[in-house]
């Protein structure tokens, strides 16, 4: 059984990075076809895709953050992290990490079928 | 303002049927699989529905899901007061190059 577990602090302050490190157990993070993803949510609002890694390293990010955020893998760990730059308020949320996978031969069929606990990490000084 | 738009909350009464809809465009859900989630207060939410109609392992035949062009909907058969979660639809937008998601819809069960 795959399980996917965030880490890092919960407390950032305003123009700092926020980091976080999503452990991948169960199962190699370079085996089979999968992208891993962030996504996070504000207390009481929806969720927001951050941005995903492939195994290969090619990295996917949402828009309006990326020209904030560095999604990276470490292999040797099985770990995958986030990095998200110039931190504000409105950047508090809970942040999930998730493991996208293809169904293959289907066009378009992805979907994110493991998730973490989620970790919340607050912006304030 | 959420790409994919749902109802912000429905309600409906045990063992009753209630449908849930997810409004988008040609670059998300008229060219891409849909897929739904469940979130339960306090938890991280739960793959529902992949590839617009399939049922993960373990997920009980009372959720399904269908799609037409741009829209897609869930619905939700025999209704329990379990099933009180808030529901998020999810697609591909090849336009964006990203995951969007709906705005979530609260089910109430009353």
């Amino acid at each position: 059984q795959v399980q996917l577990q965030e880490s890092g602090p919960g407390l950032v302050k305003p123009s700092q990075t926020l980091s976080l490190t999503c452990t991948v157990s169960g199962g190699s993070i370079s085996s089979g076809s999968y992208y891993w993803s962030w996504i996070r949510q504000p207390a009481g609002k929806g969720l927001e895709w951050i941005g995903r890694i492939y195994t290969s390293g090619s990295t996917n990010y949402n828009p309006s953050l990326k020209s904030r955020v560095t999604i990276s893998v470490d292999t040797s760990k099985n770990q995958f992290s986030l990095k998200l730059s110039s931190v504000t308020a409105a950047d508090t949320a809970v942040y999930y990490c998730a493991r996208e996978s293809i169904l293959t031969g289907y066009h378009g069929a992805y979907y994110f079928d493991y998730w973490g606990q989620g970790t919340l990490v607050t912006v304030s000084s | 303002q959420s790409v994919l738009t749902q109802p912000p909350s429905v309600s409906e009464a045990p063992r009753q049927r209630v449908t849930i809809s997810c409004s988008g465009s040609s670059s998300n859900i008229g060219n891409n699989a849909v897929n739904w989630y469940q979130q339960l207060p306090g938890k991280a939410p739960k793959l529902l529905i992949y590839y617009d109609d399939l049922l993960p392992s373990g997920v009980s035949d009372r959720f399904s899901g269908s799609k037409s062009g741009t829209s897609a909907s869930l619905a939700i058969s025999g209704l329990q007061s379990e099933d009180e979660a808030d529901y998020y639809c999810a697609a591909w937008d090849d336009r964006l190059n990203g995951w969007v998601f709906g705005g979530g819809t609260k089910l109430t069960v009353l």
